[in-house]
């Protein structure tokens, strides 16, 4: 099994709302991570997460906030989001060490009113 | 910095022609490069993951190959198919405990019935 389950698809938002955003695989890998992406661009890295500890950070702003409860699931929290903040979030998780082949999971297209 | 590009931008070919995707990085201590599809509004599939030990890997139709000392990485496919069209994303990994990557810019291919 390599595959990366998201939850919900597709999220619409006002900018007052919170709301989650769910990643979770079971392939035994321990780094998961969180990549934002826009038409027409490639993702960009948001947050990594190894061995449940959180470990790159990329200057994101704090209304998007990370949680990692158990090596299988990534969770996104979103609070107070702008409009700008629309767009396609994938998760994607890979093994430590050699290998460390990237698996995506099918993104979540959030819409922020 | 690392710096990742993909030439052309888009691509459109009939169906049945072999073609090459080409992507090119400007520091070559990497550790892999993965190539990735990406059919819109969904996430990224993984195609192939080449480490920087390798000089190419094949699955099917693909061929993908690495180059570390001229920045190059190129995939090959043969007897394209309407079901390619995709964008190709390359991804260039450095070394440490997880896949950190530069993704390039992409190469949006066509294959036309």
């Amino acid at each position: 099994d390599t595959e990366v389950t998201q939850t919900p698809k597709h999220l619409v938002m006002g900018m007052t709302n919170k709301k989650s955003l769910k990643c979770e695989q079971h392939m035994g890998h321990r780094a998961m991570y969180w990549y934002k992406q826009k038409a027409k661009k490639p993702p960009e890295l948001m947050f990594v997460y190894s061995y449940e500890k959180l470990s790159i950070n990329e200057s994101v702003p704090s209304r998007f906030s990370p949680e990692c409860p158990n090596s299988s699931l990534l969770n996104l929290h979103l609070h107070a989001l702008q409009p700008e903040d629309s767009a396609l979030y994938l998760c994607a998780s890979s093994q430590q060490g050699s290998g460390r082949e990237l698996f995506f999971g099918e993104g979540s297209r959030l819409t922020v009113l | 910095k690392q710096e990742v590009t993909q030439i052309p931008a888009a691509l459109s070919v009939p169906e049945g022609e072999n073609l090459v995707l080409n992507c090119s990085f400007t520091d070559s201590a990497i550790y892999n490069l993965q190539w990735f599809r990406q059919d819109p509004g969904k996430g990224l599939t993984s195609l192939l993951l080449i480490q920087s030990s390798q000089r190419e890997q094949t699955s099917g139709r693909l061929n993908a190959s690495l180059d570390k000392s001229s920045g190059r990485s190129t995939l090959y496919i043969a007897a394209s198919q309407p079901g390619d069209s995709a964008t190709y994303l390359c991804a260039v990994g450095i070394g440490g405990g997880y896949q950190k990557v530069t993704f390039g810019t992409g190469t949006k291919l066509q294959v036309i019935p």
